[in-house]
This record gives C-alpha cells, structure tokens and sequence, in this order.
C-alpha cells in the first residue's frame, strides 16, 4: 500500500519561514505533488517535483529526495492568507493516481 | 477559479436516501476525478474516468457509482445514505489520464452532503 506522512499542525510566526515535511512508502513513485487548502474550500495545486532538487515558485519552493523518500514544502515571508492546510500527495502507478497525506494544518500568528 | 464547477454547493438529506452530485470539467480536460473528505480527513480518492470510461477505482463503497458524460460532466450517485457519509465531495479535473508524472489535477469548489 501507500503511506504518506506529515505533520499535522504547524504554527509559525508573520514573517519568518516554516518548513513542513513529508514522507512517503509507496510501491512505485512518479512524483511529489504540493496542495494547499483553506478552510471550506478547495484543493488548489502549488508545485510538483518529479526529480530531485529544489523547485521554486515565488515565496513557496518544494523539495524532493527520492533516495529518503522524502520531500518539503518551504514557505517565506509567512503571511496571515498562507494559514490553511496543505497536504502533499504522490503520483504512483497502478489504481490511484494521487494519493494525498492526511494534511498539515499551518496556523500563521502575528 | 480552477475552472471545473460542481453543483449542488450544499446538500441536506436524510438517512436512506439517494443523492446526485454533477462535474464539469476545466475545458479541454479528459479526465474526472471524485474525491471524499470527512472532518479533519485527508482526501479518500473515489474514483476516476477517462474521456467516459472509468479508469481507476479507490475507496468508493459499493453504494456509490459514477459515470462521464459524452460531454465530459461526470455524476457521482450515493443512495442509501447513512450518517457517515456526510463529508465534503470534490471532484477534479486534468488533462490526461492521471499517470503522467505532470498531469495536475484541478478541483472544484467541492459539495457538502449533510446526511440527518
């Protein structure tokens, strides 16, 4: 089966940098995929990385290791709107085509 | 604005019956997605189609089905609902069949099924 692992809740000040981890044992692996979600609302994609290293996009970056079956999502220059839940999901072969880790949720205080 | 809509946004029905929850996709997008997500749940994914026919199956009880459309909208049908299946259900959307390793997928706004 597929387990993915993060941290349930975060919480980290206006302003500074929060890094939210996630681990993963799969039976086959094609990517690691990013997804933020406020409260009520929808899943709204962020990054993806299919190889390792460092992808980059604006004040979010992602990060992935294939060899620790491990990758993080590092946010910047928190802002109040980045409190939400953000889940990170791996693209496997076979019946599921995501499957999602059960969330973060990131409270930003000021 | 992802693109892809959902209807009904809220839905309140009672034990035992049956309820249809409608998709459309972005524009150009082939495949359907449905998910399932209860309080403080991740997302349990359900069930996918490709351009009408289904394509990968997750969780989904037997309770429940789904279709696409010619047209590419989808429906998910719950009948004899019970209590626990009060929960948010998203559909989403990509372009192609979801094993590609950049295939995004895009979610609606979600409908929220509360079963009495």
């Amino acid at each position: 089966g597929q387990s993915l692992e993060q941290p349930s809740e975060v919480t980290a000040v206006e302003g500074a940098i929060v890094q939210i981890n996630c681990t993963y044992q799969t039976s086959g692996f094609y990517g690691l995929s990013w997804y933020q979600q406020h409260d009520g609302g929808a899943p709204t994609f962020l990054s993806y990385n299919g190889l390792d290293g460092l992808e980059e996009t604006g004040r979010f970056s992602s990060f992935l290791s294939r060899s620790d079956s491990y990758g993080y999502l590092l946010l910047q220059e928190l802002q109040m709107k980045d409190s939400a839940s953000y889940f990170c999901a791996v693209t496997v072969p076979g019946d599921t085509p995501l499957v999602f880790g059960k969330g973060t949720r990131l409270s930003v205080i000021a | 604005d992802s693109g892809v809509t959902q209807t009904p946004k809220h839905l309140i029905t009672a034990t035992g019956q049956r309820v249809t929850l409608r998709c459309s996709p972005r524009s150009g997008d082939l495949s359907v997605y449905w998910y399932q997500q209860s309080l403080d749940q991740g997302l349990q994914f359900l069930i996918q189609y490709y351009n009408g026919e289904e394509r990968a199956k997750g969780n989904i009880l037997e309770r429940f089905s789904a279709q696409q459309f010619p047209d590419l909208h989808s429906e998910l049908n719950l009948s004899s609902l019970e209590l626990g299946d009060s929960a948010l259900y998203f559909c989403a959307s990509s372009v192609a069949t979801g094993g590609l390793a950049t295939d995004t997928q895009y979610f609606g706004p979600g409908t929220r099924l509360t079963v009495l």
